[in-house]
């Protein structure tokens, strides 16, 4: 069973509120990332972090920002939240090395109203 | 961005059919990985595959990676409703980054 944890599992929220996705592993990963999937549809990465201090963008423009300040913890925060921001919050993490496989949290479905 | 598209984007299939799922890409690709999705869930790492030409199985899972790797394939022999769930593969594509494609959504019938 993976280590990694995302929190909270569901979330309903106005317009214009800020929040912040939780995502935490312990499994000493240095590679993080967050992606977004519609339900059914495919998986957007929106933003990854290969160690500690180092976040980039991915390849889905996204309002949201993040920060890697521990290896263990890689949260996504949106400023202010909107309708269009309605989705499946996946995040993974994996090992250095090309070949490392990705361990997914559970996900964070959040609606906008 | 790259993008790794995959066909069919659905499928259909009678239990007991065979499926199969590609996986495409117009840069040559240095390893490619499979995941599964089942309804409601999140992806979980099905294999890796960096050979070119290289054939991998896992059960009734067979996964192929094309001589030039810029494809691959993932084929199911006689899908039982356990199969049910959206196949994705996924590639480095020689960066940090881990990118996946578009996924082909398997239903199977009893």
């Amino acid at each position: 069973e993976a280590d990694i944890y995302q929190t909270p599992r569901y979330l309903v929220i106005g317009t214009g509120k800020k929040i912040t996705l939780e995502c935490s592993q312990t499994m000493g990963h240095d590679k993080m990332y967050w992606y977004q999937q519609d339900p059914g549809m495919e998986l957007h990465l929106i933003h990854y972090s290969y160690g500690v201090n180092s976040t980039e963008k991915g390849d889905l423009s996204s309002e949201s920002t993040v920060s890697r300040i521990r290896t263990e913890h890689f949260p996504l925060t949106l400023e202010s939240a909107r309708p269009s921001h309605t989705s499946q919050y996946l995040c993974a993490s994996r090992n250095s090395g090309t070949g490392a496989e990705a361990f997914f949290g559970q996900g964070t479905r959040l609606t906008v109203v | 961005g790259q993008q790794v598209m995959q066909i069919p984007q659905y499928q259909h299939v009678q239990e007991g059919e065979d499926f199969t799922t590609y996986c495409n890409s117009s840069t040559t690709l240095s390893n490619i990985q499979w995941y599964k999705q089942r309804p409601g869930g999140h992806p979980v790492f099905l294999i890796q595959l960096v050979k070119s030409g290289e054939v991998k199985k896992q059960k009734r899972l067979t996964f192929q990676f094309g001589e030039a790797k810029k494809n691959s394939s993932l084929h199911i022999t006689a899908t039982q409703t356990t199969d049910v769930g959206t196949y994705f593969c996924a590639s480095n594509l020689g960066t940090d980054k881990l990118i996946f494609g578009t996924g082909t959504r398997l239903q199977v019938f009893p």
